[in-house]
């Protein structure tokens, strides 16, 4: 079965550290370049971090830049969210997707999500 | 960033009626770079449409894409039952890609 399934989520404190973990499954992860998209309760969808199949190419949003790290192991097909200096506004649902065209980032592929909450 | 506005914010329909759902953006999108995206309570987004009009696979014919520039429509001809649910639209012309707000399409 083609899926994506995140792990890693859960309650951190403000300031704190998580690591986010999505493996794929079903289709050759290293061909095609990943995301993460979060979405806080109640809110819509925000792009947060792409990185190209061989990991050439990062990007990241100004509202996570300094604090999230995205990185990929090809040979264990997973991808990594770390997310440093953990604030309010970053607890939501985690999605990791797929990238299914080089360069066209609409993304045919999404995990169930992992909640991350971020609380005293 | 290119700011993307979905209206209405909630749309009121029986099944079997016809759903419009429209997307505007605040600068013109290039290659009609936008997407669609269905979200069923609790689950992850589906991809509906990419290239402002090209159905993913899988997607029944009973929802298109249309629109270019700053003005896109996401047009569902007959609900069904499982089709009651939010709907985002999302541009990847430019970096950031960014999201609209969403549409909830409600059982009326």
């Amino acid at each position: 079965e083609v899926q994506m399934l995140e792990s890693g989520g859960g309650l951190v404190q403000p300031g704190g550290s998580l690591g986010l973990s999505c493996e794929a499954s079903g289709f050759t992860f290293s061909n095609y370049g990943v995301t993460w998209v979060r979405q806080a309760p109640g809110r819509g969808l925000e792009w947060v971090s792409s990185i190209s199949k061989s990991s050439t190419y990062i990007y990241v949003a100004d509202s996570v830049k300094g604090r999230f790290t995205v990185s990929r192991d090809n040979s264990k097909n997973t991808l990594y969210l770390q997310m440093n200096s953990l604030r309010a506004d970053d607890t939501a649902v985690y999605y990791c997707a797929r990238i299914l065209v080089s360069g066209s980032w609409y993304f045919d592929l999404w995990g169930r999500g992992t909640p991350v909450t971020v609380s005293s | 960033e290119i700011v993307l506005t979905q209206s209405p914010g909630t749309l009121s329909l029986s099944p079997g009626e016809r759903a419009t759902l429209s997307c505007r953006a605040s600068q013109s999108i290039s290659t009609n770079y936008l997407a669609w995206y269905q979200q069923r309570p609790g689950q992850a987004p589906r991809l509906l449409i990419h290239g402002a009009s090209t159905r993913a696979a899988g997607i029944p014919d009973r929802f298109s894409g249309s629109g270019s520039g700053t003005d896109f429509t996401l047009t569902i001809s007959r609900l069904e039952p499982g089709d009651f649910a939010v709907y985002f639209c999302q541009q990847y012309s430019s970096t950031p890609p960014t999201f609209g707000q969403g549409t909830k399409v409600e059982i009326k």
